[in-house]
């Protein structure tokens, strides 16, 4: 049974920091690996996808990496601004049909 | 172009009840996922339909059913609301059903009392 976790559960940093957010799986026979952003009260905006066969996926201040051997990715945020203040959540692909989800990082960035 | 829909927005029914929520997907998607989410908690996979077939269901109880539109939009039911069943049900829809990239909508409050 594919189970992920998201380490820390919460991060508070200052704006303009960089910041690594994790994610670790246990079983590393996935697919694709997708990151969301979700704000409070709301649903969830799809970041990020790295198929199977990446290494990193990279969209503006966002990198994200995949190491399957080691059952991890991260999501690294270069610049931080206070409109990153969300949780962010991790999932993998088990099978074709469905996302397994971590219980998320609630990231906050001070003015 | 829209993203995922869902209706309504909150909802608040009584232990007993039966609920029906509502998706439409992103235009030309085809495959369409419920999930259940309560509050501190990554979503849970409730059920997958792709071409009007379910393709997949979690580990849920009966009660919990879906079904899929010739138009690709989707509706999820539950019967005998619980206490428990209080949550953010999301729908997310994706081009087909193999590990494509999935886009949630907003999502549903439903609140049992």
């Amino acid at each position: 049974k594919q189970e992920v976790t998201q380490i820390p559960a919460a991060l508070s940093v200052p704006e303009g920091e960089n910041l690594v957010l994790n994610c670790s799986f246990t079983d590393s026979a996935i697919y694709n690996l997708q990151w969301f952003r979700q704000d409070p009260g709301k649903g969830l905006t799809s970041l990020l996808l790295i198929q199977s066969s990446q290494r990193e996926q990279t969209s503006g201040r966002l990198n994200a990496s995949l190491d399957k051997s080691s059952g991890r990715s991260t999501l690294y945020i270069a610049a931080s601004q206070p409109g990153d203040s969300a949780t962010y959540l991790c999932a993998v692909f088990q099978g074709a049909q469905k996302l397994v989800f971590g219980q998320g990082t609630r990231l906050t960035i001070n003015p | 172009d829209a993203g995922v829909t869902q209706s309504p927005t909150h909802l608040i029914k009584t232990r007993g009840q039966h609920v029906t929520l509502r998706c439409s997907p992103i235009s030309g998607h085809k495959s369409v996922s419920w999930y259940q989410q309560v509050l501190g908690q990554g979503p849970q996979f409730i059920f997958q339909y792709y071409e009007k077939e379910e393709r997949g269901r979690g580990n849920f109880p009966d009660r919990f059913s879906a079904r899929q539109f010739p138009n690709y939009s989707s509706e999820l039911n539950v019967n005998a609301l619980l206490l428990g069943d209080s949550a953010l049900y999301l729908c997310a829809s994706s081009l087909r059903a193999d590990y494509q990239p999935q886009h949630f909508g907003d999502g549903t409050r439903l609140s049992i009392l």
